[in-house]
């Protein structure tokens, strides 16, 4: 149990277009979701936390108008990357979780913004 | 400011010897704690969750937690080439939503 999908897994995109990731708890219903970006070699950095049916919490120094996070429902939450450029070019994650109990990871985004 | 430490190593050990990797966190009221394991390029995937003192064992691995001191520790028996991973601790503050992560400590096993 507590499986967490994400789509795409790996996209490449030109500069200045806008890249959507999924992510979807497969078997069970979260509370809360959460979306990390980690670069090669760094630890994993909490970008926002998600909750079904309100506006996503930003950490600090992320723009919450470049990152949109929407929270349709107890099991998809989905990641837009606006107006994308190089430097957004990281890994993506999701992870998923139901109040204090463990968070589960999706598999990850590989984005490449050319 | 809650922080979640960690030595990010990297820490090398034989294959067969035991792997000891230790987390300290600031905020006395937290409550969930949990290892993680990283492979290079993938997601993390949950090892171990710890909610009161003492030790947890499972398999190879054993969570060690003593919150008089602050700190969770995970032990790896027998280690294995495949264990070689970045190891993530993770807190739990309040028993909400919000988790707290380590910069991780990368482990070696060497065959």
């Amino acid at each position: 149990g507590a499986v967490v999908s994400q789509h795409p897994s790996r996209v490449i995109c030109k500069s200045g277009t806008s890249v959507k990731i999924e992510c979807r708890s497969l078997d069970f219903q979260a509370t809360t979701m959460f979306w990390y970006r980690q670069f090669p070699k760094k630890s994993l950095m909490l970008m926002a936390t998600s909750n079904e049916g309100s506006k996503a919490t930003y950490e600090q120094g992320v723009e919450k108008d470049k990152f949109l996070i929407n929270h349709a429902s107890l099991t998809l939450s989905t990641l837009t990357v606006t107006s994308a450029h190089p430097e957004d070019s990281s890994f993506y994650i999701c992870s998923a979780g139901v109040l204090r109990e463990t968070q589960y990871f999706g598999p990850g985004t590989r984005l490449l913004v050319l | 400011q809650k922080e979640v430490e960690q030595n990010s190593g990297p820490l090398s050990v034989p294959e067969g010897a035991i792997a000891s990797l230790n987390c300290t966190y600031s905020d006395r009221g937290s409550q969930s704690f949990f290892w993680y394991r990283q492979y290079s390029g993938k997601s993390p995937e949950l090892i171990m969750s710890i909610y009161s003192n003492g030790d947890k064992e499972d398999g190879r691995f054993t969570a060690q937690l003593n919150k008089a001191s602050q700190y969770v520790s995970l032990l790896i028996r027998d280690s294995q080439p495949s264990d070689s991973a970045t190891y993530l601790c993770a807190v739990n503050w309040d028993g909400g939503n919000q988790f707290y992560f380590g910069t991780g400590t990368s482990l070696t096993v060497i065959p």
